[in-house]
């Protein structure tokens, strides 16, 4: 089945940096991206839906800001988050949607990234 | 508002007893469905979808579920639960065009030996 690959999958950074975390489509080409954002023991959120060679758009109450998203290509999206702080520790979960006429379009879901900012 | 419920936060049974996990979903019109399985620290495993059709969808793992127009609801069955099957599930649900999945918060499955 088609694979959709996070890295890395387990960050520690110091507040105020950034970290950037990739998320790749291995065997398909994904017209659409998004990001989810899972706190412990919670459901996911959609944070943002990211289309090949346009701009994000973002879920109300994301700041654009600090969780810049690019998709540059039909297989990587990336997700930075700028001047991370404790409070943005949580667990980031990409999907990937399959470039096919919907509903056959499915969407996988990446591994995950564990983002711990001290 | 559109939103995916799973009333249920914890469930425990006994291995090779029998499982339904709930799920209830408020759209417009009626969402695509599915139900999906976590592992802690894992992503999210497909057990099955409903698009349309026949009701009662087969999945993986031994899964199942039936879509009930009338009561709104996505519910996950299993005839004998194995102790492999303990993980949190979500039921989660989109609609035609928009492909942004709303998950429900999820049921935490504990299987006793």
């Amino acid at each position: 089945g088609a694979v959709v690959s996070q890295h890395p999958s387990r960050v520690i950074c110091k507040s105020g940096t950034s970290v950037k975390i990739e998320c790749r489509s291995l065997d398909f080409q994904a017209t659409t991206m998004f990001w989810y954002r899972q706190f412990p023991k919670q459901s996911l959120m959609l944070m943002a839906t990211s289309n090949e060679g346009s701009k994000a758009t973002y879920e109300q109450g994301v700041e654009k800001d600090k969780f810049l998203i690019n998709h540059a290509s039909l297989t990587l999206s990336t997700l930075t988050v700028t001047s991370a702080h404790p409070e943005d520790s949580s667990f980031y979960i990409c999907s990937a949607r399959e470039k096919k006429a919907e509903p056959r379009g499915r969407q996988y879901f990446g591994p995950g990234t564990r983002l711990t900012v001290l | 508002a559109q939103s995916v419920t799973q009333p249920d936060i914890h469930i425990t049974v006994s291995e090779g007893a029998s499982l339904e996990l709930r799920c209830n979903y408020s759209y417009g019109a009626t969402p695509y469905l599915f139900w999906y399985v976590q592992s802690p620290g894992q992503g999210l495993q497909l057990l099955l979808k409903y698009f349309s059709g026949d009701t009662l969808v087969q999945g993986i793992k031994g899964f199942e579920a039936e879509f009930k127009r009338s009561q709104s609801s996505f519910n996950l069955r299993k005839p004998s639960v194995h102790w492999s099957d303990a993980a949190e599930y979500f039921c989660a649900a989109y609609t035609s065009g928009t492909y942004k999945y709303i998950f429900g918060t999820g049921t935490r499955l504990k299987v006793l030996a």
